[in-house]
């Protein structure tokens, strides 16, 4: 079983739907991160979290630790937020002592005009 | 800053071949690390490296060689190529492993025939 599994896999939406994708992992965490890679396959990072919740602009990203369980949601989505969205976190105990983040298999959005 | 630069942005080998992908970036971070992207996989650790002269071995290491002489360079080594590495490898670097945000470069296509 993955550490970290997203849902859904694949999402298509209409322009201004709000979009939910969700991230969840097995084991504790000191941080989780939600990254974007672009259909060109560039990958940027969006949001770091820890606890709680963070905005910006139209994206907004949510952490429940004891659930271990975060949120990416994009409201008024718009064609251009088509992308693959990507969930990974920074386990608390690594094995070999190795510093690494766990990567989920990522959600593919596609946004209709 | 130019940020996180890779070279080249794609490569054709032959089996059995050698050769090195550079990574460097100019923000004078500690933390450096290589990524492999296979379809339907999510992003997986070949090296990471914490700073200058200390290197370590991430999830998927084999037919891989790496080295950190300086903190901007961090070259991902193909020692004898395998068509089991055809992928997009990204490079990474950070403050903080894990606990800021990272910062990747534009990614290598590498096809091994």
């Amino acid at each position: 079983k993955n550490e970290v599994e997203q849902s859904p896999q694949n999402l298509t939406a209409q322009e201004g739907e709000f979009i939910t994708i969700n991230c969840s992992y097995s084991v504790g965490i000191s941080a989780l991160h939600w990254l974007q890679q672009h259909p060109g396959g560039g990958i940027v990072s969006l949001f770091m979290l820890s606890s709680g919740k963070k905005k910006h602009g139209r994206l907004i990203a949510t952490i429940n630790i004891q659930e271990k369980h975060s949120s990416l949601h994009i409201t008024a989505s718009h064609p251009r937020d088509s992308a693959v969205y990507i969930c990974a976190v920074k386990p608390t105990f690594s094995q070999g002592g190795s510093e690494k983040l766990v990567f989920g298999k990522g959600t593919k959005l596609t946004v209709n005009p | 800053n130019a940020g996180v630069t890779q070279t080249p942005k794609f490569q054709v080998l032959k089996t059995g071949q050698s050769m090195t992908l550079q990574c460097a970036q100019d923000m004078n971070h500690e933390y450096m690390s290589w990524y492999r992207q296979d379809p339907g996989m999510g992003l997986r650790l070949i090296h990471y490296s914490v700073g200058a002269g200390i290197t370590d071995q991430g999830e998927v290491p084999n037919g891989y060689n790496v080295s950190r002489s300086t903190t901007e360079d961090f070259p991902l080594r193909l020692l004898s190529a395998a068509p089991s590495q055809t992928s997009v490898y990204f490079c990474a670097s950070s403050y903080n492993p894990g606990q800021e945000t990272q910062y990747f470069g534009p990614g290598t296509r590498l096809l091994v025939l």
